[in-house]
Parts: structure tokens; C-alpha cells; sequence
């Protein structure tokens, strides 16, 4: 079952403007992190936020989490062509294991 | 750098033919995972392992078993493959720290062909 739900599911905006991507989940979390995914790549891992933090920045990124309203922002500023990816959340339930589940990604295409 | 590696890129295979994926990783993590990806489903975990000998069933483990045998290894299994196993296999690895989950670390993927 799919935990985390991103939207939009795409979304193309000009170089050097930012990205707004959101992700909804349904229970309680430990913590919540974003990842990358360049076309027919692994993941990389960009971010994560604990359930008991509201914000933070990682060079142009950056992320919120609102865990009454069960949803995540990532914000990518100034955007550059090479930010053109898929970009998933995932969360992990607090039931005590160590597994993540993903949502089904927005796809961010920058337009030179 | 470390790295998780995937033993190869690109797969094709015949039905019924038993198929091993193989993913091994050097950080020294104890925990290690196989999830596929569908277009439109995102990705879905098949299983993954705490520790060594050890596997717990992830949310679509039919017609899928794995090995864990050493720390650093990681094998998922088609035991008699089929058409609708036709996917990209993603292997992850993470530490242990106690406190939910930290960062995977993903190897590049599999992309497997059944015909």
C-alpha cells in the first residue's frame, strides 16, 4: 500500500524558478524523506525530517512537515536543468521496523 | 564512496526460468531491502532482512524469495519467472539507528526483461 502520495504528479517550470512539491501520508511517523531519481537510475537520498522538527534546509532544498495535517513540502530554489528528476517521499511508520514506504513520485522537468 | 551495487543493469530472461538478482553492499548495514518499480505504482517492497538469515515479507512477495547468507549480500530470487515479473528491481541498504529510519542507499537498479 502506498503510504506517501506526491503532488502534482508532474510538473515543468523555466530554469531558475522554484519547485514546490507536497506529499500526504497516512499514519504516524517516525520521520519523513525525500529522494531523487534521475531517469532509469537508482534513488538518492536528498533529505530526511523527524516527526518532531517543522523545517529544514539542505543547500537549495528545502523541507517542511506538518504532522497534524499528515503532509510534507519540498521546495527546491533557484532550479537548475540537472534538477530534472522524479522526486518521491517516504515515510516510516512508527511500528518499531525499519522499512520505508514510497509514494508514486512528481516528475520535475526544468526548461532551459 | 560507498555504494550499493547491483549486479547487473540490464536483464532479459525466458518464462519459467529461475532468475537471482544480486546486491551487495559495503558500508557494513545491517539492514537491506528489494523493492520493484511500476510505472504509475511507485515502488513496492518485496522483502528485506534485518540481519543475516534473516527476512521478513515486504507487501508483494509472491512468486519472490531471497537470501541473505553474509552481512554484505543481498540476493532476490524468481523462483520460475513470469511476464508480469517484467520490472526495474531496486536493492537499498540502511543502518541501524534506532530512532525510525535513516537514509536508504540504492543501487542502480535492474532492469528485467521476461519473455
Amino acid at each position: 500500500s502506498q503510504q506517501g502520495e506526491e503532488d502534482p504528479q508532474a510538473l515543468s517550470i523555466q530554469e531558475g524558478e522554484n519547485a514546490t512539491m507536497n506529499c500526504s501520508y497516512k499514519t504516524s511517523i517516525n520521520n519523513l524523506q525525500w529522494y531523487r531519481q534521475n531517469s532509469g537510475r537508482g534513488l538518492v537520498h536528498l533529505i530526511l525530517i523527524r516527526s518532531n522538527e517543522r523545517e529544514k534546509h539542505s543547500g537549495r532544498l528545502r523541507v517542511t512537515l506538518d504532522t497534524s495535517k499528515k503532509s510534507s513540502s519540498l521546495l527546491i530554489t533557484a532550479s537548475r536543468a540537472a534538477d530534472t528528476a522524479s522526486y518521491f517521499c517516504a515515510t516510516d511508520a512508527n511500528f518499531g521496523n525499519e522499512k520505508l514506504t514510497f509514494g508514486t513520485g512528481t516528475r520535475l522537468t526544468i526548461i532551459p | 564512496d560507498v555504494k550499493v551495487t547491483q549486479s547487473s543493469r540490464y536483464l532479459v530472461k525466458r518464462t519459467g526460468e529461475k532468475v537471482f538478482l544480486e546486491c551487495v553492499q559495503d558500508m557494513d548495514h545491517e539492514n537491506m531491502f528489494w523493492y520493484r518499480q511500476d510505472p504509475g505504482l511507485g515502488l513496492r517492497l518485496i522483502y528485506f532482512s534485518y540481519d543475516v538469515k534473516m527476512k521478513e515479507k515486504g507487501d508483494i512477495p509472491e512468486g519472490y524469495s531471497v537470501s541473505r547468507e553474509k552481512k554484505e549480500r543481498f540476493s532476490l530470487i524468481l523462483e520460475s519467472a513470469s511476464t508480469n515479473q517484467t520490472s526495474m528491481y531496486l536493492c537499498a541498504s540502511s543502518l541501524w539507528i534506532g530512532t525510525g529510519v535513516d537514509g536508504y542507499t540504492f543501487g542502480s537498479g535492474t532492469r528485467l526483461t521476461v519473455v
